[in-house]
């Protein structure tokens, strides 16, 4: 079975500080993703990734960073919080297949991020 | 644009009964799409997926169907259960490799 794991389930920081979202998936999978969900807005794409070192702006970039230095791991980064990224961080994985075919993203539990 | 959603935000239905939990879509170049169970407190998980290539694929107790015509896809869920409780997503392939297209989500609700 396909496993990804995000660093915490509950987050609570402070606004101004440095956050860093961790998440790994033991499939080797070369597509990584970050949303987030809100209530009444679905899940929003934050940023994507289809290998190391790669990294595509999402929907909603303003705000925050990523980085993948390893195919398993893809970490979201809040450079300075505010209030309104209180919010639940989804990752997701997924495999790349050949010839431009899609398959599923696999989720993990999530973030509940708190910004005081 | 590209965009996916959904005819009910809620739907409450009966224990022993069928649900029925419809989606829209407006990209007629999609071709593959996929259906996510969101517990409480939990992320998405996968229930079942199909192609543009089908226009029916059968799981578990769930059924997806795919009218390409209308842009319409919908999930029945057979003799629903309370823990069928949940909020159910659609989601499309977009036209950016590896993304999908996520529906706001409809929440169901299954009384004993």
């Amino acid at each position: 079975d396909v496993k990804v794991t995000q660093s915490s389930r509950y987050l609570v920081k402070r606004t101004g500080e440095k956050v860093f979202l961790e998440c790994v998936q033991d499939m080797d999978h070369e597509n990584m993703f970050w949303y987030r969900q809100d209530p009444g807005l679905g899940l929003r794409l934050i940023y994507f990734s289809y290998d190391v070192k790669m990294k595509e702006k999402g929907d909603i970039p303003e705000g925050y960073s990523v980085s993948r230095e390893k195919k398993e791991r893809f970490s979201l980064i809040l450079e300075s919080a505010s209030t309104n990224q209180t919010s639940m961080y989804l990752c997701a994985s997924s495999l790349r297949l050949a010839g431009g075919v899609y398959n599923e993203q696999f989720f993990g539990p999530g973030t509940r991020l708190t910004v005081l | 644009g590209e965009s996916v959603g959904l005819h009910l935000p809620t739907l409450s239905v009966q224990e022993g009964d069928n649900s029925i939990i419809n989606c829209a879509y407006s990209n007629s170049a999609s071709d593959y799409f996929i259906w996510y169970k969101q517990e409480s407190g939990k992320g998405p998980q996968f229930i079942i997926d199909i192609r543009s290539n089908m226009d029916k694929r059968q799981g578990q107790r769930v059924t997806v169907l795919l009218n390409k015509t209308v842009k319409h896809l919908s999930l029945q869920i057979a003799a629903t259960q309370p823990g069928d409780s949940a909020v159910y997503f659609c989601a499309e392939n977009s036209a950016q490799g590896g993304k999908l297209i996520f529906g706001q989500g409809t929440e169901l609700s299954v009384k004993p």
